[in-house]
Parts: C-alpha cells; structure tokens; sequence
C-alpha cells in the first residue's frame, strides 16, 4: 500500500522568496511520485513527476523536486515565488505496476505575500 | 488537443435523489479515473476503468458506480444521494493499459454536486 504525507496546511512565503512544500511517501514497493497544482474552482494540472529516470526533476512554471530514497521525500521547490503561485498543491503517489490509482496528501495550501 | 471534459459543471439535488455524471477522456486514453474532493476529506479514489471494464474500486458504498463507453467516455452514477456526497467529483485520463505504470493522469474541470 502507498501513502503520502505533506507537512504544513499552509504556507505562506513572500514574492521573490523560495518556496519549499514537503512531501514524504511510504511505498512497498518503488514509487511513481508526482505533484499537482489546484486553482480555485478548478481541477488538477501536474507540475511534475518521478519516474525513477532521474532523482531531481524538472517540471512546468520553475518547480522541480528531488526524489530522496534514504528519506522517502519528493519535497517540491521554486527559487523565486511569484504571485500566480498561489494554489493549492497536492503529492499523490502509486505504484510502478500497471496503471494505478492515485494516492494523494492532504494538500498544501500555498499564499505568497506581495 | 482538447482536453478532458466533464459536465455538468455544477449540481444540486436533494438527499435521496439519483445523478449521473459524465466524463470524456483526452483523445487516444483508454484509462478513466473518478474521484472525490469532499471538503475535509481530501482526494479520494472511486473507480478506474480501463478498455470498458472496471479495474479498481476505493472504498466507497455500491451506490456509486459507473461505467465506460465504447468511445472510452465514462459515467459515475451515484443514487440515494446523501448529505456528505456533496464534493467536487473529478475525471481523469490517461493512455492505459495494465502494464507500464507512472502514467500520468490528466483532470478534467470537475463536477461540483451539491446536495440539500
């Protein structure tokens, strides 16, 4: 079975200041990890995800985040937040074989303060 | 490349009451994912359909259920409508198949029922 904890409900960080959301994953078996972001009334659009191709990876609007076995994080960041990061960001996880079910946290909301 | 489209967009029934729910998938996906977004209970997994056959079921009570099209296009039927049914119901998609795993999933706008 796969689960996913984000610490923090809410974060706020200013304009310009890097933005760090923690995800920790329990998986027995090797994970597939991503990340999506939620605007107000809308659905989910991934940012990125972990694969097992590389540990650190790249995904849209500046995210990456970096897959850490030896911690069981997959903890996302920005360098520089800017005002339209404001959303919500949910980590899900699931399994690496056959088409799965999504696992997602409890999501992290995220203010940035002008 | 259109994508995933749900409708209706919003919902209001009574408690009791039966609705259906309906979900295109993006061109080419033959995966279908339904889930749940009730306020406080975060995103709960329904159901996965996948080449028109059921694949994997959360732990939801038989009176949701649902179905897959020809065209890949899904359903969600949910009857005897209760209170906490109230949420934002959301479709995904994706290319399927039962091997390979780490498919991405693609989320349609969503479905906000509001039951009274």
């Amino acid at each position: 079975a796969q689960s996913v904890t984000q610490l923090g409900s809410h974060v706020s960080v200013s304009e310009g200041a890097l933005v760090l959301l923690r995800c920790n994953y329990s998986s027995s078996v090797p994970p597939y990890l991503f990340w999506y972001v939620q605007y107000p009334n809308q659905g989910l659009q991934l940012l990125l995800k972990y694969t097992s191709a590389a540990t650190l990876v790249k995904g849209i609007n500046g995210f990456e985040a970096e897959f850490k076995k030896s911690e069981t994080s997959f903890h996302l960041t920005k360098p520089s937040a800017h005002m339209s990061d404001a959303a919500e960001y949910f980590c899900a996880v699931s399994a690496n074989f056959g088409n799965e079910k999504l696992t997602f946290g409890t999501g992290t909301r995220l203010t940035i303060i002008p | 490349e259109a994508g995933v489209t749900q409708s209706p967009t919003h919902l209001i029934k009574t408690r009791g009451q039966q609705v259906t729910l309906r979900c295109s998938p993006i061109s080419g996906h033959t995966s279908v994912y339904w889930y749940q977004q009730a306020l406080g209970l975060g995103l709960q997994f329904l159901l996965w359909y996948d080449e028109g056959e059921e694949r994997n079921r959360g732990n939801f009570p038989p009176r949701f259920s649902g179905r897959q099209f020809p065209n890949y296009s899904s359903e969600l039927n949910v009857n005897a409508l209760e209170l906490e049914d109230s949420a934002l119901y959301l479709c995904a998609s994706s290319s399927g198949g039962l091997a390979g795993g780490g498919d991405t999933q693609y989320f349609g706008p969503g479905t906000r029922l509001t039951v009274l």
